[in-house]
């Protein structure tokens, strides 16, 4: 299997702050990469698809960039509402994986 | 509006055998690939498994595979997982989640969970 790797595991930050979280694969997965926000109690919820591509009703502050093995997703402009855990997860061959996740806690 | 939504969750010994179910509205079941993912109390995602639209192509986790048995009725609009031989370890919530259409495209809608517990 695929292994995601993310990075910070926990990121305490403030309201307005821009905020980035890294996801490496271990094996190339071309642009197949996705995001999710979860929140306590809930179930995840698709934020962005292959690497860049925003999820209807996701707001522009989200987005994501990069390809092959390395990928980041970031949030310009931290609201309230983004205190989450966010997941990124390969789906180029099944077997699909999810990192291990990072928590956006308040600063 | 897409609905989905899980059942057959409990409490269960280990050894023993489980169902879960999903029933599917406000879309075309038929049309789309469904999953199943499940997630350890206070853990991270895993996903389990996918099955096509029509049921010919299925797809499991390593870990689960010769153990978990995914399914779907499209006249029901129900996906099911049969989980056997359960351990400790199976404990977690069991979402089920629609991939969405279109070449590759990861999970758009998933239901709200069923937690399978797992003890002696």
């Amino acid at each position: 299997d695929i292994q995601m790797t993310q990075s910070p595991s926990t990121l305490s930050a403030s309201v307005g702050d821009k905020v980035t979280v890294t996801c490496r694969a271990s094996h190339f997965v071309d642009h197949w990469l996705a995001w999710y926000q979860q929140k306590p109690g809930k179930a995840p919820k698709l934020l962005i698809y292959k690497t860049s591509n925003l999820e209807s009703g996701v707001p522009s502050r989200f987005s994501g960039t990069g390809s092959g093995t390395e990928f980041t997703l970031t949030i310009s402009g931290l609201q309230p509402d983004d205190f989450a855990t966010y997941y990124c997860q390969q789906y180029n061959v099944y077997g699909w994986t999810f990192g291990q996740g990072t928590k956006v806690e308040i600063k | 509006e897409v609905h989905l939504e899980e059942s057959g969750g409990g409490l269960v010994k280990p050894g023993e055998s489980l169902r879960v179910s999903c029933v599917a509205s406000g879309f075309t079941f038929n049309d789309y690939s469904m999953n199943w993912v499940r997630q350890a109390p206070g853990k991270g995602l895993e996903w389990l498994a996918s099955i096509s639209s029509g049921g010919d192509y299925i797809h499991y986790a390593d870990l689960v595979k010769g153990r978990f048995i995914i399914s779907r009725d499209n006249d029901k609009t129900l996906l099911y997982l049969q989980i056997n031989d359960l351990r400790v370890e199976d404990t977690a919530i069991y979402f089920c989640a629609r991939e969405g259409g279109g070449y590759k495209y990861p999970l758009d809608y998933w239901g709200q969970g069923t937690l399978v517990t797992v003890s002696s």
